[in-house]
């Protein structure tokens, strides 16, 4: 399988505790976006890279949240002393890098985050 | 008030019939737009997309943009029950890094 892993699917976790997701792109992608989904809602971006670089940030990225991708292959995504409004699907997506055109982002199965 | 807005459905329709998708956008600087299909519990995946105005076909799919408006639509021919999922429209500006999504319409297709 070719497309965008994450890892885990699903977390369950304590309100508190740290967190962090992974997630794998598509072989050679050079962006790589994380995006979170609540329920019933479209996902909302959060952050991307370009290779190793982070680019954007979103205001909804606050303090508790980090992201990396020191390699410019995989990326994880942190959420420290979560809360129960974290709880949400984190989704990650990879293009190869954008001109002036579209450039279709591959979404990964997303990893569902529930803090109790 | 959301850039792009869509109504929640849910939209049930028997299997067959035609099933009629819009978002309505708010900045004009989005160029491309987009129809991602998503699955109880699984990332979106990519229908189609069109740049700026006009009209796309794909089998059983048709994409529209009216930018004047700032209307999307999206028309699923023939609805089958594995087309139940939720419709998600989106868009990005020109050379743009982020997809600004709406909020998903839920359809389900009866057999």
């Amino acid at each position: 399988d070719t497309g965008v892993s994450q890892d885990p699917r699903h977390k369950i976790t304590k309100r508190g505790q740290n967190v962090t997701f992974r997630c794998d792109p598509i072989s050679e992608h050079n962006r790589l976006y994380w995006y979170r989904q609540t329920l019933g809602q479209g996902p909302e971006f959060l952050t991307y890279f370009q290779n190793e670089a982070q680019l954007e940030k979103s205001r909804l990225l606050s303090d508790r949240f980090s992201a990396e991708r020191p390699k410019g292959s995989f990326s994880t995504l942190e959420i420290q002393r979560t809360e129960q409004g974290d709880s949400a699907m984190y989704l990650c997506a990879s293009t190869p890098l954008a001109g002036n055109t579209y450039n279709e982002q591959f979404f990964g199965p997303g990893t569902r985050l529930t803090v109790l | 008030q959301k850039e792009v807005e869509q109504d929640p459905g849910p939209l049930s329709v028997p299997e067959g019939a035609i099933v009629s998708l819009n978002c309505t956008y708010s900045n004009s600087a989005f160029q491309y737009f987009m129809w991602y299909r998503q699955y109880s519990r699984k990332g979106p995946e990519l229908l189609m997309y069109t740049y700026s105005s006009g009209n796309k076909e794909d089998g059983r799919f048709t994409a529209q943009v009216d930018k004047s408006s700032k209307y999307i639509s999206l028309f699923i021919r023939d609805s089958q029950p594995s087309d139940s999922a939720t419709y998600l429209c989106a868009t990005i500006k020109a050379a743009g890094n982020k997809l600004t999504f709406g909020g998903g319409t839920r359809v389900l297709v009866k057999p």
